[in-house]
């Protein structure tokens, strides 16, 4: 089955605590991306990658690291969380697919990971 | 830069009612459009979507066309149901990628 998967799908941490949340697709998409999900502000790129050892920030970088050494997998890294990063994460990934003769490059999406920084 | 407004929520309706959610955009060039919907507990999902003006995009009952001169993709659905609640989500692509999102709207259907 065609599918983004993320883990943890919950976690409770302290401020400063180094953590990963790990990504992985299985559809061999070249564009993997991560946001984060805050009520009233809708869904915010963090990072993206175009392919494997490119990545690129997006809108709300600060605070998170990410690296892309294999095609299939894009971890989120936080180095030293905050309170304000407490957040609702997703990974997507995308190739194009053809629709009328334009590529529409549909983005999966990952079930989501709920994150608590105290 | 490229926005997507979408109409604040939440949204309450009752079965069977009449579902428009507004959504309109500001991009340079030809953007692609969608929905995308997010049912509680879980991550996003692809509704429908057009790719160039006077497309229309379908899925599940839902509709939308997409607009170029008053820059609008609005999504309609005749009926309703309960299974219907959920958050749904305008977006756009115009480049590569990337996609830039609405804030969201929240749809309650109650029986």
């Amino acid at each position: 089955e065609a599918q983004v998967t993320q883990n943890p799908r919950y976690l409770i941490t302290v401020t400063g605590k180094k953590l990963t949340v790990t990504c992985s697709q299985n559809m061999n998409h070249e564009y993997m991306s991560w946001y984060r999900q805050d009520p009233g502000l809708g869904l915010r790129q963090i990072y993206y990658s175009m392919n494997v050892e490119v990545t690129d920030k997006g809108d709300v970088p600060e605070g998170y690291k990410v690296s892309r050494k294999e095609k299939r997998n894009f971890p989120l890294i936080l180095e030293s969380p905050s309170p304000n990063q407490t957040s609702l994460y997703f990974c997507a990934s995308s190739s194009p697919s053809s629709s009328g003769g334009k590529s529409s490059y549909e983005q999966y999406f990952g079930p989501g990971t709920r994150l608590t920084v105290t | 830069g490229n926005s997507v407004t979408q109409m604040e929520g939440p949204v309450t309706l009752s079965e069977e009612a009449f579902l428009t959610i507004n959504c309109t955009y500001t991009a340079t060039g030809y953007p692609s459009l969608f929905w995308y919907v997010q049912y509680p507990g879980e991550g996003l999902q692809l509704l429908l979507k057009a790719t160039k003006a006077d497309d229309k995009g379908s899925n599940k009952g839902f509709e939308a066309t997409y607009r170029k001169e008053t820059t609008s993709f609005h999504l309609e659905k005749g009926s309703v149901q309960v299974s219907d609640s959920a958050v749904y989500f305008c977006a756009l692509r115009a480049g590569s990628y990337q996609l830039t999102f609405g804030k969201g709207t929240k749809l309650s259907v109650i029986p």
